[in-house]
Order: C-alpha cells, then structure tokens, then sequence
C-alpha cells in the first residue's frame, strides 16, 4: 500500500514557527483532503487538521495546515514545549480505495 | 459530546481469531463513515479497513484482507472487526474512528490493544 512521505523528524525553539511536509501523488493528496494528526506516547491520536485546512474546535491558530498540487505542509507557530509530538498527515488514496498515512514526524522541541 | 469506545483486546495465539467492538455514542452513528486504525508498538499509524453508513461499502488495506471482516450495527449504535489467521504483525492498538466521507478520521477512540504471541 503506498504512502505518504513526511521527513522523520522536525525540530524547533520555544516561539519559532516549524512546518511539516507531507508529500503524495494524484491519487490522494492531489484529489482529496489531507489531515493531520499528533500523537503522544501511550494516548489517541488527536486530530489537528481535518478536510479542506479546517481545525476542530479546542485546536489553537497555533496550528494551520496548506496545500499545493500534490503536497501539503502543517504549520506551528508560537512552538511550545506541549508541542514536541508525532505528526501524522493522511489523505484517501483512489487508486487503493483506502486511507494513506505519512510515515510520521517527531518533532523535538529544543 | 462523541465517544467511542473499543473493546474486546486480549493476548491470541498465532492463527487464532479476536472480534473487536466499538461502542458509539454523542452523534448520530447511522450517518457516519466507521474506520479501524491500528498502531503497533514503536511504529506509525495503519488504516485497516472502513465501512459505509449502510454497510453496503467496505474497504480494507492489503495486508489484511481476507482475514478481517468489518460490520456494523446501527441500531446498536455499535462498530466490530472480526480478525481471522491472526498473525505477529497483527500486533498493535487498534482505535475506531468516525467520519463522514469515506476518508475523514474526525473523531477517535482510546484503542484496545491486540497482541498476538505464542
């Protein structure tokens, strides 16, 4: 099953604004939405991003999400200690009738 | 408020079978996509397998079709995966997730863990 490719780790300081990649083709990221997720040791996957770059609610601005062609990047500013996390990007995929996960981004907060 | 809870983790040997369950409530669940989403140990997040509001849709990654079956009760409110051949790969926490179209994944879970060893 094909995936999603994001760089394996991110870092940043207190403050700074860090982005994530997640890079596809035609078949998901070029043709349906994208979400994103953080995940913490030992507890759920918390939604950040979800259908056209929308945030549930009790997500900060903090966290925004773009896309262009067939990539797309989250985006954190005002980088918080809270933040260092996995970072997941998924989109469904029409060529596998199924969803596609990125490999996931630990992102270190320095 | 949505919740989702999933049920039925256990140690299997391999080859064996566990159904898992995950209880709904807080939305409307009959309008809803379900999915099942696993994460095993120290490694990323796999979709496995969703299912349409009807039932009449289901969709399953590679590796585990013909062992898995998903189902759904709406009048249960109430989601399963029937796992079949169990196999050491199969290990892993299992969370259900809820959306509307076929790949949204809005609302999760906690997981229940399946951990297949002999």
């Amino acid at each position: 099953q094909s995936v999603l490719t994001q760089p394996p780790s991110a870092s940043g300081t207190p403050g700074q604004r860090v982005t994530i990649s997640c890079s596809g083709s035609s078949s998901n990221i070029g043709s349906n939405y994208v979400h994103w997720f953080l995940v913490l040791p030992g507890t759920a996957p918390k939604v950040l991003i979800f259908r056209k770059n929308e945030r549930p609610s009790g997500v900060p601005d903090r966290f925004s999400g773009s896309m262009s062609g067939t990539s797309a990047s989250l985006a954190i500013s005002g980088l918080r200690s809270e933040d260092e996390a996995d970072y997941y990007c998924a989109a469904w995929d029409d060529s596998v009738n199924g969803v596609i996960f990125g490999g996931g981004t630990k992102l270190t907060v320095l | 408020e949505v919740q989702l809870v999933e049920s039925g983790a256990g140690l299997v040997q391999p080859g064996g079978s566990l159904r898992l369950s995950c209880a709904a409530s807080g939305f409307n669940f009959p309008i809803y996509w379900m999915n099942w989403v696993r994460q095993a140990p120290g490694k990323g997040l796999e979709w496995v397998a969703n299912i349409k509001q009807d039932g009449s849709d289901k969709f399953y990654v590679d590796s585990v079709k013909g062992r898995f079956t998903i189902s759904r009760d709406n009048a249960k409110n109430s989601l399963y995966l029937q796992m079949n051949s169990l196999r050491a790969e199969d290990t892993a926490v299992y969370y259900c997730a809820s959306g509307q179209w076929a790949g949204d994944l809005d609302d999760w879970g906690q997981g229940t863990l399946v951990t297949v060893s002999s």
